[in-house]
């Protein structure tokens, strides 16, 4: 079966700090994979995509990036953070039925 | 752009009774459409989805209806339990190869004892 690996469940970083989120997928080969950012008690947004090895589309312009160095890995990523930064984050994969999601990153920058 | 809404931010029901939970789209293009359950902390969990060919799909204790004429999606839960309890999102996804999902703001189900 298919399982989605998110790390770490939390995090605190301070502004100006970088950042790296780590999201595997098992079990399954060729997903398109995404991440999404969740703000406190609001709906889940998208922030990047990925159909394939070392492409990654972005949907909205911000402080943070993402790579695919391999057809299961999903990195998102920052250089400097910003406190609006803070949220949770989401991975998840697709082969073209429902999105299944990882558990979750708690981002809060102090 | 596209978007997906939802009519109420909290419903609260009776133990036993039974939910119904509301959603709007505006891409009348989009081809499938997926309820999702979050619990605090966790990441959405699939309940049940819905492609654009069908009006109607049921599930252990949960139904989903589309309306494509007036963009309408809702979510019917059964015998509401205390393990409902949770925030529901509708999403819509597009016919484009990215599978690409758009999420609504969400409702918070509380269930009452």
């Amino acid at each position: 079966s298919q399982t989605i690996h998110q790390w770490p469940a939390t995090l605190v970083q301070p502004v100006g700090s970088p950042l790296s989120l780590e999201c595997t997928v098992e079990g399954t080969s060729n997903p398109n994979l995404y991440w999404y950012r969740q703000a406190a008690g609001r709906g889940l947004q998208l922030l990047f995509y990925s159909v394939g090895i070392g492409q990654i589309s972005s949907e909205v312009p911000q402080n943070l990036s993402a790579s695919r160095p391999q057809d299961r890995q999903f990195i998102l990523s920052s250089k400097k953070l910003l406190l609006s930064d803070s949220g949770f984050y989401l991975c998840a994969w697709s082969t073209g039925g429902s999105a299944f999601f990882g558990q979750g990153t708690r981002l809060t920058v102090v | 752009g596209e978007s997906v809404g939802l009519h109420l931010p909290t419903l609260s029901v009776q133990e036993g009774d039974n939910s119904i939970i509301n959603c709007a789209y505006s891409n009348s293009a989009s081809d499938y459409f997926i309820w999702y359950k979050q619990e605090s902390g966790k990441g959405p969990q699939f309940i049940i989805d819905i492609r654009s060919n069908m009006d109607k799909r049921q599930g252990q204790r949960v139904t989903v209806l589309l309306n494509k004429t007036v963009k309408h999606l809702s979510l019917q839960i059964a015998a509401t339990q205390p393990g409902d309890s949770a925030v529901y999102f509708c999403a819509e996804r597009g016919m484009d190869s990215s599978y690409k999902l758009i999420f609504g703001s969400g409702t918070r189900l509380l269930v009452r004892p």
